[in-house]
Parts: C-alpha cells; structure tokens; sequence
C-alpha cells in the first residue's frame, strides 16, 4: 500500500514565526510532488510542487524534498492568520497517474 | 475564466437511487480525475482519466463509474448509492497528468440515507 502520511496537528505557530510541515511518503519511484492549501469548506489549491532534491523557494514558502530519506517538507516564513488552513501533502509516481494525498496538516497562527 | 465546475454543489438523496454528479473543465486538461474526502481519510482518489476513453481506478474506486466521452467532461456516477458513500467530492483537472499541477472544483456535498 502505498502511503503518504502527515501530522494532522494541529501546528499552532505565532504570527511572524516559520511554520514547518513535514511529509513522508512510501513509494521510492515517486517522482512528483505537491503541497496544497485547503481553507476550512474550501477546494484545494496549489502552494509548490517540487521535482528535484533540495529547495524551492516562492515568496515566504519553501518546499524540500529528500528522495533519499523519502520526505518532502514545506516551509512558511513570516507566518500570518491568513495562512491558517489545512495543508495537504500528494504524490504521483511519474507514468503512473495515481495521485496520493496526505490526510493534510492542520496550521494555526496565532496573531 | 479558467475553471472546473461541479454539478450539483449539495445533494441529498436515498439509498439506491442513481445520481450522477458533472464535473467540466474549459481548460482543455488531458487529465481529470475524481476524489472523495472524508474526516481523517483525506483526499482520496476515486477515478482518473488521462483523456477521452481513457479511465483508470485510483485508490477507492468501488461503488462508483466514470465515462470520458468528450475532453471538456468527466462524470462520476453512483449507480446504487449507499450511505458509506456520503462523503465530500471534488473533480479536478491538470494539463498533462497527474506529474502536473490540479485545479480542483469548488466540491459537490452528497449525503446518503
């Protein structure tokens, strides 16, 4: 069974600290990676997708991957109230077109 | 505007009775793909479709159906609904499979007595 597993929190931060969201996932061959933002009654949408080890930075959001340890990780800089959502982890396994989500990271920054 | 819609948005219905939820995208998107989320479980993948014809199960796929009979549409079918499939749904879509980005529609509320 493949897995991609999360934290459900929730991960409380105060306003202006870094948040870290943390995911790991089971299928080696794994080669595509997403982390989406879901706001509570929301659809989910798109933060960072990564494909390569090491970092992607976008404006205060950070995504890592360690293909070798199998995890994939997300920062938040300068956190604020307005990044206060569920934030879920998917993997795709390359020409095989299953999409696997985590059961998502609770956030709450604190103002 | 670039979109995926869903039809209906809420719907409450009885055990056995047929429904068919429409998912369309104007994005002209190889990929769609259907998910279910349910508290705890996450999002999880019913159906997926790589383009017309083309359909394979994801993760949850019992109970449900899927056609793909034109680029723009992808609905999901629940021939004889039964209350294990109350659930929140969303149809997404990416450009060229599931290695791509998805735009998710805004969620269809199915509740099954």
């Amino acid at each position: 069974q493949k897995e991609v597993e999360q934290n459900s929190g929730p991960l409380s931060v105060p306003e202006g600290a870094i948040a870290s969201l943390n995911c790991t996932y089971s299928d080696r061959v794994s080669q595509s990676f997403f982390w989406y933002r879901q706001y509570s009654g929301k659809s989910p949408e798109l933060i960072m997708s990564i494909y390569s080890n090491g970092d992607k930075e976008d404006g205060r959001f950070t995504a890592q991957l360690n293909k070798a340890s199998q995890y994939v990780s997300l920062l938040i800089r300068d956190s604020q109230p307005s990044d206060s959502a569920t934030y879920l982890c998917a993997v795709n396994s390359g020409g095989y077109q299953k999409v696997t989500f985590g059961t998502g990271t609770k956030l709450q920054v604190i103002p | 505007e670039a979109q995926v819609t869903q039809n209906p948005r809420y719907l409450i219905t009885v055990t056995g009775k047929k429904l068919t939820v429409t998912c369309s995208q104007n994005m002209n998107h190889e990929y769609m793909s259907w998910y279910r989320q349910d508290p705890g479980l996450g999002l999880r993948q019913i159906y997926y479709s790589m383009n017309v014809e083309v359909t394979d199960k994801g993760d949850v796929p019992e109970g449900y159906k899927v056609s793909r009979k034109e680029k723009r549409n992808f609905p999901l079918i629940l021939e004889s609904p039964s209350p294990n499939q109350t659930s929140l749904y969303f149809c997404a879509s990416s450009l060229a499979g599931g290695s791509n980005e998805q735009f998710f529609g805004p969620g269809t509320r199915l509740t099954v007595l």
